[in-house]
Formats: C-alpha cells, structure tokens, sequence
C-alpha cells in the first residue's frame, strides 16, 4: 500500500486564490520531505525541501513567498499555493523516505495536479 | 553538482522482448545512490530498483536489472521479457548521501511497448 499520500489528487481554482496540498508519511516520521514540481512532458524539478520544526529550503529560483510550505509534525507537510496563476498550473508532487536505511527509495504521493482559471 | 542525462526520449520495444533505457550521471561524491523509477500515465512514481554507489554486484528486481558501470558513470535500466503495462515514462534519478537528499532526476524516456 501507499506509504506516503497526497491530498488532493486534483484541485481547480480561480486566479488569485490560494490551494493547500497535503502530504503525510503513513509508515514511517519523516523529518525531511520534498516537493518537486513537473510541468507536461518534462521531468521532476525540486521545488523545496521541507524540514520538520524549522524553515523549509527553496531551489533557486523558487519564490518562497508563493510556495508556503509547513512541516509541522513528522508525518505531515503542506505546500500552499498562494495567488495562484495560470502559470502555476502543473503537477505537484511531494515524498518522503526513511533515512535510517541507505537503499531505502523515496517514495512518493500520488500528485495533485493543479489548474488555475 | 549532480547532472543525470536520459538520452532516449521514447523507445519502443516489442512485447516479450528485452529493452535497455541509458542513464548516464554526474558527481564528484563517492557515496551515491542511484535508482529507477516508473510514471504511468496517471502520475505515480513508482520505484523500481536501486544501486548503491559501493554495490559490486547489478541490482535485481524481477524483471527489471540494472547495468552499473561505475567507471563510465552508467547505470542503465534493462527490462527482460516487456509486456504492454510497461509502457510509461521512465526515470532515472540519483541521490549523493553527502548533500541534500532530495532525488535528482534525469529527463526521462519514454517506453511503448508493442503488441
């Protein structure tokens, strides 16, 4: 089953509203979780990494101001979207791993793909 | 800094028939791990295999094995025996245990197999 999951699958909104996506480790305390972003066709970006208890870190060239993320316990990380675009239609992804084990894979949510109108 | 580079963007294989999907990769750590995931049409990635930077054998996994040759930085994915469920973008993505953690992943190939 699904070790890490990803809430919603997919979400619909209007032009400078604001959209929260949810990713929670089901298995396992993840400290640390990722949130990539992949636009049509193309590959997954890192968008930020998440730390629990603290600040999360942004690529470059990601605004932190638009990409709210929040890890606030060891199970549950959330990106918000805020005064979304039609640009920032794409997938979003997020994962998770156990860190305690070298060979152990990131796994990964479903996605929630993201139209803005 | 770490590059991966996928440089099939689509192949395509007969059912039953064996397939190779390159992946070459780039970095100055020693301590790496390197993996392989698959992404249907419905978005999921799914982990297929995973080589460690220190592993002397291939990784296995079912059908699925991986050709690391470490000296030329490769680490192509093979596919015995495909079969249409299959048919998916595949990816390529490795993580230094010294860095930052998080997954790089290369471009991608996308895999059709035939009937």
């Amino acid at each position: 089953g699904a070790v890490v999951s990803q809430h919603p699958s997919w979400v619909i909104c209007k032009s400078g509203t604001s959209v929260k996506i949810e990713c929670r480790s089901l298995d396992f305390q993840a400290t640390t979780m990722f949130w990539y972003r992949q636009f049509p066709k193309q590959s997954l970006m890192l968008m930020a990494t998440s730390n629990e208890g603290s600040k999360a870190t942004y690529e470059q060239g990601v605004e932190k101001d638009k990409f709210l993320i929040n890890h606030a316990s060891l199970t549950l990380s959330t990106l918000t979207v805020t005064s979304a675009h039609p640009e920032d239609s794409s997938f979003y992804i997020c994962s998770a791993g156990d860190w305690t084990v070298a060979s152990s894979p990131l796994h990964f949510g479903n996605g929630t793909r993201l139209t803005v109108t | 800094a770490q590059k991966i580079t996928q440089t099939q963007p689509g192949m395509f294989v007969q059912e039953k028939e064996a397939v190779t999907l390159d992946c070459t990769y780039d970095t100055s750590d020693q301590s790496y791990g390197l993996f392989w995931y698959k992404q249907p049409s419905s978005g999921e990635m799914i982990f297929l295999i995973y080589q460690g930077s220190y592993d002397e054998q291939n990784a296995t996994e079912g059908r699925y094995s991986l050709n690391f040759q470490k000296a030329r930085k490769s680490a192509n994915l093979v596919i015995s025996a495909s079969q249409l469920g299959d048919s998916a973008m595949y990816f390529c993505a490795m993580r230094e245990w010294a860095g930052r953690r998080a997954l790089t992943f290369g471009s991608g190939t996308r895999l059709q197999v035939q009937p």
